[in-house]
């Protein structure tokens, strides 16, 4: 079966980029799509097919993806950024998200 | 602007069968594909299955053997039914849209606001 690896956490400073990686065999061949999370909310897509952006999502928010890692950075990181990251491929037409990246502003 | 709302018991008895509606307002349900995704407290996401009509069902392989899809368009509805649940089935229940079937298109872009399903003992 195929793997997605997210890092459990990540902090960036206030106004810091934040990169949160999604690390899979090859997914770089891969549509990567990503969602935000806040405390009991539904998740909401910020990023899908690798780096196109939702109306609604700041321009902040950007996303790239290449070999073995697809990445989410965001730039000039806010206290509302704050959230769980849920990174989602298709693969042998089933939905897997990884685990998940908790992402504290400082 | 498409909303989706789950409804259904929050509690459910230990081997009896969980059964789940959403229901979709502001654009028909023909034409997209329809998620149920579930979240197990503290944990990650985990898709159920997805459904465009009623011969065009895709069931998680771990889950495929208790589920049970179906899609209601008079009522602009789809249900799911998931049979013999335990413990490990207590989750926030989430019903989702995306655009097309697999890699391209298949993004999550409208979610209901999930609800959660109890299983006692």
């Amino acid at each position: 079966s195929y793997d997605l690896t997210q890092p459990l956490a990540v902090s960036v400073a206030l106004g810091q980029t934040a990169r949160v990686t999604c690390g899979g065999n090859n997914i770089g061949n891969k549509n990567v799509h990503w969602y935000q999370q806040e405390p009991g909310q539904a998740p909401v897509l910020v990023m899908y097919r690798d780096g196109n952006r939702p109306s609604g999502i700041p321009e902040r928010f950007s996303g790239s993806n290449s070999g073995n890692t697809a990445t989410l950075t965001i730039s000039r990181a806010q206290a509302g950024d704050e959230a769980d990251y849920f990174c989602q491929v298709w693969d042998s037409s089933t939905v897997l998200f990884g685990g998940g990246t908790k992402l504290t502003v400082l | 602007q498409v909303h989706l709302q789950e409804s259904g018991p929050g509690l459910v008895k230990a081997s009896e069968t969980l059964s789940l509606t959403c229901s979709v307002s502001g654009r028909s349900i023909s034409g997209y594909y329809w998620s149920w995704i579930r979240q197990s407290p503290g944990k990650g996401l985990e898709w159920i299955g997805c459904i465009y009509n009623s011969e065009s069902i895709t069931y998680n392989p771990s889950l495929k053997s208790r589920v049970i899809f179906s899609l209601d368009t008079s009522k602009n509805q789809f249900s799911l039914r998931l049979s013999s649940v335990t413990a490990a089935d207590t989750a926030v229940y989430y019903c989702a849209r995306h655009p097309t079937y697999g890699d391209y298109g298949g993004y999550f872009d409208y979610w209901g606001q999930g609800t959660l399903v109890t299983v006692s003992s």
